[in-house]
């Protein structure tokens, strides 16, 4: 399965300010995805990446709080923007590498807001 | 409404015990379950399932899946520390890219 790398690991922001987290997969792949993890819940679908093209966002989230960029099929960045605490959360990268193929993810980040 | 319900929310064992982790669902447009383990952040893809009736199997882990019912169990026989983890259930549905999460059953092992 494809190798994922998402950073940072983990960070603590200060509240109206942004932080970028970056995913790179080693292998192009077909699709790619943004998911959080509030604390204590599971997993919710935030976005999916489009390459080339705006993201497409679920119920909830819009794309001037979580912006998305994705140039090219090995790589996406999600932005948090203006952050307040209730965006504390585990915020995770994942992959499909074939239409009906299994979801693989990155390592995640933690993210604590103060 | 669609749902993925897991049972129970949290398990303590001894090493050696037998687990049986359950994933209910209601959902449209039914395409697979999947199973996840969450250690720290990151879900660890376990199984796929699509079809009725056929066990999944790796190591100690095994799955199967009931469309008729709609459930699936996740086995794992003498089990390890190392098998403590958050244990997630996912289902996939034709024309959606999202992959609708469970809450997870919690397993905790002990020596």
């Amino acid at each position: 399965s494809a190798v994922i790398s998402q950073k940072p690991s983990r960070d603590i922001c200060q509240r109206g300010t942004s932080l970028t987290i970056q995913c790179q997969v080693d292998s192009q792949v077909t699709m790619m995805f943004w998911y959080r993890q509030q604390p204590g819940q599971s997993l919710t679908l935030i976005a999916t990446a489009n390459q080339g093209s705006e993201a497409t966002y679920e119920s909830g989230f819009v794309i001037d709080k979580f912006p998305i960029s994705r140039p090219n099929l090995t790589f996406s960045t999600l932005t948090v923007s203006n952050m307040s605490p209730e965006d504390s959360s585990i915020y995770l990268c994942s992959v499909a590498t074939a239409i009906n193929s299994p979801l693989h993810f990155g390592n995640g980040t933690r993210l604590t807001v103060t | 409404e669609d749902k993925v319900v897991q049972s129970p929310l949290s398990l303590v064992v001894h090493e050696g015990d037998t687990v049986t982790l359950n994933c209910s669902y209601e959902v449209t447009n039914f395409r697979s379950l999947l199973w996840y383990k969450q250690e720290k952040k990151a879900p660890t893809f376990l199984f796929m399932l699509t079809s009725s009736g056929i066990e999944k199997k790796s190591g100690r882990l095994s799955s199967i899946l009931d469309k008729k019912e709609l459930f699936s169990i996740l086995n794992i026989t003498a089990t390890q520390t190392g098998d403590s983890a958050v244990y997630l259930c996912a289902v996939d549905q034709t024309g959606a890219n999202n992959l609708f999460f469970g809450t997870g059953t919690r397993l905790t092992v002990i020596p």
